[in-house]
């Protein structure tokens, strides 16, 4: 199957800093793609949605200028986490898929763990 | 509106014992079902998808699925459990192109 990496697969930064997570596809082109938060012993929820080249549509309760979020290419998009708090402590994992698949084809990152002190 | 619901955050089998992990959901509409597991520390990877056709649906390791309409559930099952399977298990629904997710259930194996 395709391949979704994710870097860095764990970051500590002071409260106050921004982080910025990377999420590549290494073996296809990804038109979309989604970041999602993972809270300990919870289910995902989707932050927001990235077309390649146009803003990424968040969900209700994301902040934007919160989680800033790029997809300036086919294979990479990024989300920084800004002013960072500790209740931005949380696993985040992107997934991507492409346009030439079904709607439901989509490929996950192993996540990024972010410890904010 | 679709919702997920996992019946159980966690359940616990001894090895070589059958594996059930319960999945109902609510839709308007006939839905695409997906169960995807987590290993730990790691993302998520597709086990098994239904789509439209064949009600039982056969995945990765070992797993199927049945969809029963009637019951608006689509239970994973494994005859046979092995310490590998020890996992977080998702059963999620698609909503305009969006996954919507059930809240999980960890497996435990029990040696």
């Amino acid at each position: 199957g395709a391949v979704v990496s994710q870097h860095p697969s764990r970051v500590i930064c002071k409260s106050g800093t921004s982080v910025k997570i990377e999420c590549r596809s290494l073996d296809f082109q990804a038109t979309t793609m989604f970041w999602y938060r993972q809270f300990p012993k919870q289910s995902l929820m989707l932050m927001a949605t990235s077309n390649e080249g146009s803003k990424a549509t968040y969900e209700q309760g994301v902040e934007k200028d919160k989680f800033l979020i790029n997809h300036a290419s086919l294979t990479l998009s990024t989300l920084t986490v800004t002013s960072a708090h500790p209740e931005d402590s949380s696993f985040y994992i992107c997934s991507a898929r492409s346009g030439t698949w079904g709607a439901y084809e989509q490929y996950f990152g192993p996540g990024t763990r972010l410890t904010v002190t | 509106a679709q919702s997920v619901t996992q019946l159980g955050s966690h359940v616990s089998v001894s090895e070589g014992a059958l594996v059930l992990l319960r999945c109902n959901y609510s839709s308007s509409v006939p839905p695409y079902l997906f169960w995807y597991v987590q290993y730990p520390n790691q993302g998520l990877q597709l086990l098994l998808k239904y789509t439209t056709g064949a009600t039982l649906v056969k995945g990765i390791n070992g797993f199927e699925a049945e969809f029963k309409k009637s019951e608006t559930s689509f239970h994973l099952t494994k005859p046979s459990a092995h310490m590998s399977d020890a996992a977080e298990y998702f059963c999620a629904v698609i909503r305009n192109y969006q996954l919507i997710w059930g809240a999980g259930t960890k497996l435990i194996i029990k040696p």
